[in-house]
């Protein structure tokens, strides 16, 4: 079964702190995704990236920053967080090729900005 | 981009009972999935359906791709189906970003 570990469930931070959200795939996906969901808004895309040192912009970028060193890892940088980034942030992965692009989930890290 | 609908919006259930909860989406797509995401809040994978029918158990769906809709078919409904199930499509010639719907949110009571 695919893996994807997210490193915390649940995290409380002080306003303006770094914050590092980390994922790891063990199924050597390509693709790999962040999303926030908040009540009555759903899930929506933060980042994604389809390869190691590549990133794109999903819908709400704006104040959030990524890194993919290697293939299995990717991770959230809130640069200096705000208590609107309080969240539950989603990772997930999925193979690259589009026919069978099935989406896999971390358990999630419930992020609150105090 | 793309629009996904899901309806309805909540459902209560008793225990054993059927339930079709529906995704409408306004483009054409390679790629559909349905979520179900525990109370617990981890998101589980339950169908990658772009296009006719599959069934796991309990749980079917068909997609009817020229019409733009999905149904999830819930059958002898048990109180560990509850939770929020989730829709998400992604349009025809579009880069690897699935766009997600709301939410059915589902309570199976006793």
């Amino acid at each position: 079964d695919v893996k994807v570990t997210q490193s915390s469930r649940y995290l409380v931070k002080r306003t303006g702190e770094k914050v590092f959200l980390e994922c790891v795939q063990d199924m050597d996906h390509e693709n790999m995704f962040w999303y926030r969901q908040d009540p009555g808004l759903g899930l929506r895309l933060i980042y994604f990236s389809y390869d190691v040192k590549m990133k794109e912009k999903g819908d709400i970028p704006e104040g959030y920053s990524v890194s993919r060193e290697k293939k299995e890892r990717f991770s959230l940088i809130l640069e200096s967080a705000s208590t609107n980034q309080t969240s539950m942030y989603l990772c997930a992965s999925s193979r690259l090729d589009r026919a069978n692009e099935k989406l896999f989930f971390g358990s999630g890290t419930q992020l609150s900005v105090l | 981009g793309i629009q996904v609908e899901q309806s309805p919006p909540d459902l209560i259930l008793q225990e054993g009972a059927n339930s079709t909860l529906r995704c409408n989406f306004s483009d054409s797509v390679n790629n559909l999935q349905w979520f179900h995401q525990n109370p617990w809040g981890q998101l589980i994978n339950l169908f990658y359906i772009p296009s006719g029918t599959k069934q796991n158990g309990r749980l079917s769906a068909t997609t009817v791709a020229t019409e733009r809709y999905s149904l999830l078919y819930i059958s002898s409904s048990q109180t560990t189906d509850s939770g929020v199930y989730f829709c998400a499509a992604l349009a025809t010639g579009t880069a690897s970003k699935l766009t997600f719907g709301t939410g059915t949110r589902l309570q199976v009571t006793l």
